[in-house]
């Protein structure tokens, strides 16, 4: 059963800096990149960043590239979101979701969701 | 970038009552495989986003079958044939397309008349 778990928000200040993590399990980590999404208090569903399976690449949404940095460790099966220079427009839900790929390499969607962690930006 | 739109952004049905949500991409989703890079996802009040649809037409695992999705390459709809009170939320279409930096519509929030 894949288990998708956020956690690490909280409340900061404008300009300030949070780590969020998203610890997995049930799949073979490694095999897999990895996005981090967000969702704006009332908004719609927002991709922020991606990495790929050995970490050696990834891609930002525009608003935060430079700002957010996504790693991971695969020895711990978790995916991290260093987000610095936050701005109260990053205040969100933050969803970690692992590539929409089976074990057989077919698309079949982003199954499964975790709860989020809530970032708060605000002074 | 794809830019994706969905229509309407608010729809009031009564229980029962079939309805439609369209999604239309800025540039086709259409894969090499043949088969068309688009989700649907519902989200219920309170909870996160499940998984409906994927490829396009494809139920994901324990979606009852009055959900559908159909259409190719830009225009897809989703179609619920009678809907149920449990059925309210907002569904979002997404593309995986460019599965590494996905897109999604605007929403459109379903609600009972």
């Amino acid at each position: 059963q894949v288990q998708l778990v956020e956690s690490g928000g909280g409340v900061v200040h404008p300009g300030g800096s949070l780590r969020i993590s998203c610890a997995t399990s049930g799949f073979r980590f490694i095999d897999y990149g990895m996005h981090w999404l967000r969702q704006a208090p009332g908004k719609g569903l927002e991709w922020v960043a991606f990495i790929v399976f050995d970490g050696k690449a990834d891609n930002y949404e525009d608003s935060v590239r430079g700002r957010f940095t996504v790693t991971r460790d695969n020895s711990k099966n978790t995916v991290y979101l260093e987000m610095n220079g936050l701005r109260v427009e990053d205040s969100a839900v933050y969803y970690c979701q692992k590539e929409g790929l089976s074990e057989y390499g077919a698309y079949v969607g982003f199954v499964n969701w975790g709860p989020g962690t809530r970032v708060t930006v605000s002074s | 970038d794809i830019v994706m739109t969905q229509s309407p952004l608010s729809l009031s049905v009564t229980l029962g009552e079939p309805a439609a949500i369209s999604c239309r991409s800025s540039q086709s989703l259409v894969h090499s495989h043949g088969y068309s890079c688009l989700d649907w996802y519902l989200q219920k009040p309170g909870q996160s986003p499940q998984l409906l649809i994927y490829l396009g037409s494809r139920r994901a695992s324990g979606v009852p079958d009055r959900f559908s999705g159909s259409g190719s390459g830009t225009d897809f709809t989703l179609e619920i044939s009678r809907v149920e009170a449990e059925d309210v939320g907002v569904y979002y279409c997404m593309q995986a397309i460019h599965i590494t930096q996905v897109t999604f519509g605007q929403g459109t929030r379903l609600d009972i008349k």
